[in-house]
């Protein structure tokens, strides 16, 4: 079946650090893949997909690009700020945003 | 963006009492609501997928009786643990989808204690 798998966490850098998140799939044919992010007592939110093999999904600063080749959708950011400290999750779906499988999620810690 | 809202946030329960969570879409109707479980360090898993006006449809390995779902209407889903038990002690999550544009968001999640 279909699995995430993503790096443990906490990650701890200070602020303006480079962040990468790694995030490897399994899966089946050629889902969609999502990074979410959660703040502090607040739900989920989409922070960027990729529907297709190649594509790079953007928002804020963060990037992540569908490697097919290596399974994998890793999470960067050039620069990362206080304001990112959250868990962020890996996920990926074969039809749409339904029935998202997660990875166990990253908790990310920004220092001053 | 969109927003879900999910109630309680916490709760405590004693040990064979029945406890109901509520996931409303606030500003849009949601075509489908889907209920996550999460264990301590470990992914969301789905529980079910609910359509409005349909009986909710059960991952394998979830017991429907147990974890009663309602979703009487295109803005509310409502999740009930029945006789709860220590090991119903989890992180529950809602999201609700949309189709135009296709999405979906997400409550903040509710922390069930069973004691």
């Amino acid at each position: 079946g279909n699995s995430v798998t993503q790096m443990e966490g906490p990650v701890t850098l200070s602020e303006e650090a480079f962040l990468t998140i790694n995030c490897t799939y399994t899966a089946t044919g050629y889902p969609s893949l999502f990074w979410y992010v959660q703040y502090p007592g607040e739900g989920l939110q989409l922070l960027l997909k990729a529907t297709k093999a190649d594509d790079k999904g953007s928002n804020k600063g963060f990037e992540a690009t569908y490697r097919k080749e290596t399974t994998s959708f890793h999470l960067e950011k050039g620069s990362v700020q206080v304001s990112d400290s959250a868990v962020y999750f890996c996920a990926l779906s074969d039809t749409g945003f339904q029935k998202l499988v997660f990875g166990t999620g990253t908790r990310l810690l920004v220092s001053p | 963006g969109a927003v879900v809202s999910q109630h309680p946030s916490w709760v405590i329960c004693k040990s064979g009492t029945s406890v109901k969570i509520e996931c409303r879409s606030l500003d849009f109707q949601a075509t489908t609501m889907f209920w996550y479980r999460q264990f301590p360090k470990q992914s969301l898993m789905l529980m079910a997928t609910s359509n409005e006006g349909s009986k909710a449809t059960y991952e394998q390995g979830v017991e429907k009786d147990k974890f009663l779902i309602n979703h009487a209407s295109l803005t509310l889903s409502t999740l009930t643990v029945t006789s709860a038990h220590p090991e119903d002690s989890s992180f529950y999550i809602c999201s609700a989808s949309t189709d135009e544009p296709v999405s979906a968001f997400f409550g903040q999640g509710t922390r069930l204690t069973v004691v």
